[in-house]
């Protein structure tokens, strides 16, 4: 079993729609829980950063963290086809500087 | 201000051969972390060089290895590579913990793609 879940997708959406993304994660030692973004052939991109449970929101973007169910989710509010891409979550341990990576979600956001 | 750069781009090499991969960190940083990230899946952690040592390291075989340069540069070496280590080898880097800086903002590379024949 792998230590972080993630469903692969491809999520296919119509502009302006909202979308949820979701990890699933095994390690309850995880404490920091990120989101990035990826385009086709670059590097990732931060988007999110939480710590421990709880929301954050960042413009079209909210994350949540359910430490209790193990559960991380992103929303990404009026999406736009400029949010097409991969999103993969990360997250780490407290006392270790070393990111476990979900294996990323498609989006594919339509005109 | 630049970011995290990569060289090179492409690198087709054939089994048995050895390969070294660059990173230069974003300017202020001094910790690079090097990741795998092999086609439809995220990137591995391979490890992490910080005051040019490594301090941490994922499940990958000595046959990774690198190096952190005074400069914070660093290198990824893999020898008698395997047709299992194509992939996108990314960099990322970051501030050291207990420098003030938030040690989870990662900042990748462009990665470098390595094809293995």
């Amino acid at each position: 079993q792998k230590e972080v879940e993630q469903d692969p997708g491809p999520l296919s959406v119509p502009e302006g729609a909202i979308v949820s993304l979701n990890c699933t994660y095994s390690n309850s030692a995880f404490q920091y829980f990120m989101w990035y973004r990826q385009y086709s052939r670059k590097g990732p991109e931060l988007l999110m950063y939480t710590y421990s449970s709880g929301n954050k929101e960042d413009g079209r973007f909210t994350a949540q963290v359910d430490k209790s169910s193990k559960y991380i989710s992103l929303f990404i509010r009026d999406s736009q086809p400029s949010d097409s891409a991969t999103y993969l979550c990360a997250m780490r341990p407290y006392s270790f500087n070393k990111f476990y990576f979900g294996s990323g979600t498609k989006l594919n956001v339509k005109p | 201000d630049a970011g995290v750069t990569q060289s090179p781009t492409h690198l087709i090499k054939t089994r048995g051969q050895q390969v070294t991969l660059r990173c230069s960190p974003k300017s202020g940083h001094d910790t690079v972390s090097w990741y795998q990230q092999a086609l439809g899946q995220g990137p591995q952690f391979i490890f992490q060089y910080y005051e040019e040592e490594e301090r941490q390291r994922g499940n990958f075989p000595d046959r990774f290895s690198g190096h952190q340069f005074p400069n914070y540069s660093s290198e990824l070496n893999v020898n008698a590579l395997l047709l299992g280590d194509s992939a996108l080898y990314l960099c990322a880097s970051s501030l050291a913990p207990g420098t003030g800086g938030v040690v989870d903002i990662q900042y990748f590379g462009a990665g470098t793609r390595l094809s293995v024949l």
